[in-house]
């Protein structure tokens, strides 16, 4: 079945560490992106990427990055620079030139500080 | 700056009754999406509207768009305890699809 898979379904970060979070896909999506879900509230775009080795910030990109090396694989990572990391993180895809296709979501990962 | 506002963003009703929740956004779009999670799970696509007047329903679920009013709703007939859920509207600007606007959520508890 195809769908989106990430890993891990639960993180912990120390203090200044750097952590990632990985995202594969094999709907042979183009477009990929990274939200993050605080209680509450809707979700918030972090980056997207529209095509491989090219990738764009969201709303609420400082903290983190991304990378775009092949189609099936779009992973964040969570830097020391992000202060307030706690959050459920939710990878997602859709077709490039689908503008009337809905995103796909991953089952995300919970992301908390130790 | 493009706002998505749902309302109301919490609501328990009994089984059996019908209401309905409402999304409302600040700019010009012919795109809405309607997207459920459940607890601490991924969200799942519901409907997509992509014209003034598009009308969407799937069991007891449907959904409709006035964009002349900027205004969806999501309408549930009898509700039953498995649509307990929160319903997430959001909204795609202009002709990009990837920046949705997202709404904050409505936190339905259908109860039996």
């Amino acid at each position: 079945d195809g769908g989106i898979t990430q890993s891990p379904k639960y993180l912990f970060r120390k203090e200044g560490q750097n952590v990632t979070l990985s995202c594969e896909q094999n709907l042979n999506h183009d477009a990929m992106y990274w939200y993050r879900q605080d209680p509450g509230q809707g979700l918030r775009l972090i980056y997207y990427s529209q095509i491989v080795n090219d990738f764009q910030k969201g709303d609420i990109a400082e903290g983190y990055s991304v990378s775009r090396e092949k189609k099936e694989s779009f992973p964040l990572t969570v830097t020391s620079a992000q202060k307030n990391p706690t959050a459920f993180y939710l990878c997602a895809s859709s077709i490039e030139t689908g503008w009337n296709q809905p995103q796909h979501f991953g089952d995300g990962t919970r992301l908390s500080i130790l | 700056e493009l706002k998505v506002e749902q309302n109301p963003l919490f609501l328990s009703m009994q089984e059996g009754k019908n209401y309905t929740i409402y999304c409302n956004y600040s700019t010009t779009s012919d795109r809405l999406y309607w997207y459920r999670q459940d607890p601490g799970k991924s969200l799942e696509s519901l409907f997509v509207l992509l014209s003034n007047g598009a009308v969407k329903q799937e069991g007891r679920l449907m959904a409709s768009l006035d964009t002349k009013a900027r205004l969806s709703t999501l309408h549930i007939t009898a509700a039953v305890h498995d649509l307990s859920a929160t319903y997430f509207c959001a909204v795609a600007p202009g002709l990009s699809n990837y920046q949705l606007i997202w709404g904050a959520g409505t936190k339905l508890i259908i109860k039996p």
